[in-house]
């Protein structure tokens, strides 16, 4: 199966700074198959990216996904203070689909 | 709108079996598959299987063989999700999850989730 690893484990940053986070996966991803979801403390998680840069519908432009093969990234361009979550990346390219172990966002 | 309602909380006790469930609106249930995914306290997300609502296919990931069975009724378009043989490690959040494919992909992203399921397995 597919190994997802993301880093920082924590990221710790003011509002309005920017925020990126990443995602290697230990085999390339196929068609760019990946998906980024914030999951906010008791809510669901909630659908950023998928395609590896194509922001759900609703979501904000400050989200934005980069990446193809084995590297990727979501970007927080202005952090605000409703952006305190853990984001996970998930890989749809190949079974069993994987999600990273999360990047817990934290706002100073 | 796209909702999926899943039952309420559960506590059971180890050995005994939880069966949690989805009931989706706002679009064709037997159109996309439905996919549980749970979150151990403090764990981040782990996925657990899927289903194809229209024909009743499941595919479930290798830990879980032969303690989960996932059904469906739909007409009343609910899915549900047995899993059986419970241990304090199978205590988590479950969550419902609604796959989107595109035409073509074998997998897809999951662009609805259910509010999820607190199952607490403790004697």
């Amino acid at each position: 199966e597919i190994v997802l690893t993301q880093s920082p484990g924590t990221l710790s940053l003011s509002p309005g700074e920017r925020a990126t986070l990443s995602c290697r996966a230990s085999q390339s991803v196929r068609s760019s198959y990946l998906a980024w979801y914030q999951h906010k403390p008791g809510q669901a998680p909630r659908l950023l990216i998928h395609g590896a840069s194509t922001r759900a519908t609703g979501i904000p432009d400050r989200f934005s996904g980069s990446g193809s093969g084995t590297d990727f990234t979501l970007t927080i361009s202005r952090l605000e203070p409703e952006d305190l979550a853990v984001y996970y990346c998930q890989q749809y390219g190949a079974a069993p689909r994987t999600f990273g172990q999360g990047t817990k966002v934290e706002i100073k | 709108q796209v909702q999926l309602v899943q039952s309420g909380a559960e506590v059971k006790e180890p050995g005994a079996s939880v069966k949690v469930s989805c009931k989706a609106s706002g679009y064709t249930f037997t159109n996309y598959n439905i996919n549980w995914v749970r979150q151990a306290p403090g764990q981040g997300l782990e996925w657990v299987g899927w289903m194809n609502p229209d024909t009743g296919k499941t595919g479930y990931a290798e830990k879980f063989q032969g303690r989960v069975t996932m059904t469906r009724y739909t007409s009343i378009r609910t899915a549900h999700m047995e899993l059986s043989s419970l241990t304090s490690e199978d205590t988590a959040m479950y969550y419902c999850a609604r796959e989107f494919r595109i035409t073509g992909a074998r997998l897809g992203w999951f662009d609805a989730w259910g509010p999820g399921t607190l199952v607490t397995v403790s004697s």
